[in-house]
């Protein structure tokens, strides 16, 4: 295990739904993130934090809605989705937000939007 | 921002022989560039790294190498397994300042037995 945990592993959610993703890293890491793993978009970032403040938000539709309570807490709520946001959605960590160390993947959350 | 490219998109090797894989990016201050693994159905890994003051750094049948001048990078598996077999991504980021990992989009690696 690399420390990084995401709930739940699959989801199935209609349109008008409103659902949360979680993740939790044990790592002591001050970095979190978000990706969207796609078949056209293999790795996409989507929001980067550090130390619990949003320092990247790569162009996502308002539709995703990030939350970090903290640092080692990080949340996607979701409202409203299309079918085309049916992808695999992987949390990582790292020491800092910046290049240079090392990013640890959760197993993702595979949701599917009906 | 910085733009990774990634080739090929797709590669297939008979066991036993090379595989390379190529990657270029775009932002010349860029100077960390990891490679990761990711298996069917797992998370991906860091398998390998290079920061920009070395040309070359290997392990095990892993290497990588960087042409800064050039701004490319390549991976380099020699006597490939079965277990080889993954998509593998390219990275690039600045090491100080504010930028997160800019992936590649994969390359899906089969090592045919």
């Amino acid at each position: 295990e690399t420390g990084v945990t995401q709930t739940p592993r699959h989801l199935v959610m209609g349109m008008t739904n409103k659902k949360s993703l979680k993740c939790e890293q044990h790592l002591g890491h001050n970095a979190m993130y978000w990706y969207k793993q796609s078949a056209k978009k293999p790795l996409e970032l989507m929001f980067v934090y550090n130390f619990k403040e949003q320092t990247e938000n790569n162009s996502v539709p308002s539709r995703f809605s990030p939350e970090c309570p903290n640092s080692s807490h990080l949340f996607l709520h979701l409202h409203t989705l299309q079918p085309e946001d049916s992808a695999l959605y992987l949390c990582a960590s790292s020491q800092s937000p910046t290049g240079g160390a090392e990013a640890f993947f959760g197993q993702g959350t595979r949701l599917t939007v009906v | 921002g910085e733009n990774v490219e990634q080739h090929p998109s797709t590669l297939s090797v008979q066991e036993g022989d090379s595989a390379v894989i190529k990657c270029t990016y775009s932002d010349s201050a860029s100077n960390y560039f990891p490679w990761y693994k990711q298996e069917l159905g797992k998370r991906p890994q860091l398998i390998i790294d290079i920061r920009s003051n070395v040309g070359e750094k290997k392990d095990q049948r892993i290497a990588v190498t960087l042409n800064k001048t050039a701004k490319h990078f390549s991976l380099h598996i020699t006597e490939t397994q079965p277990e080889d077999s993954a998509v593998y991504f390219c990275a690039a980021s600045i090491n100080s300042g504010n930028t997160p990992l800019v992936f590649g989009k994969g390359t899906r690696l089969s090592v045919i037995a």
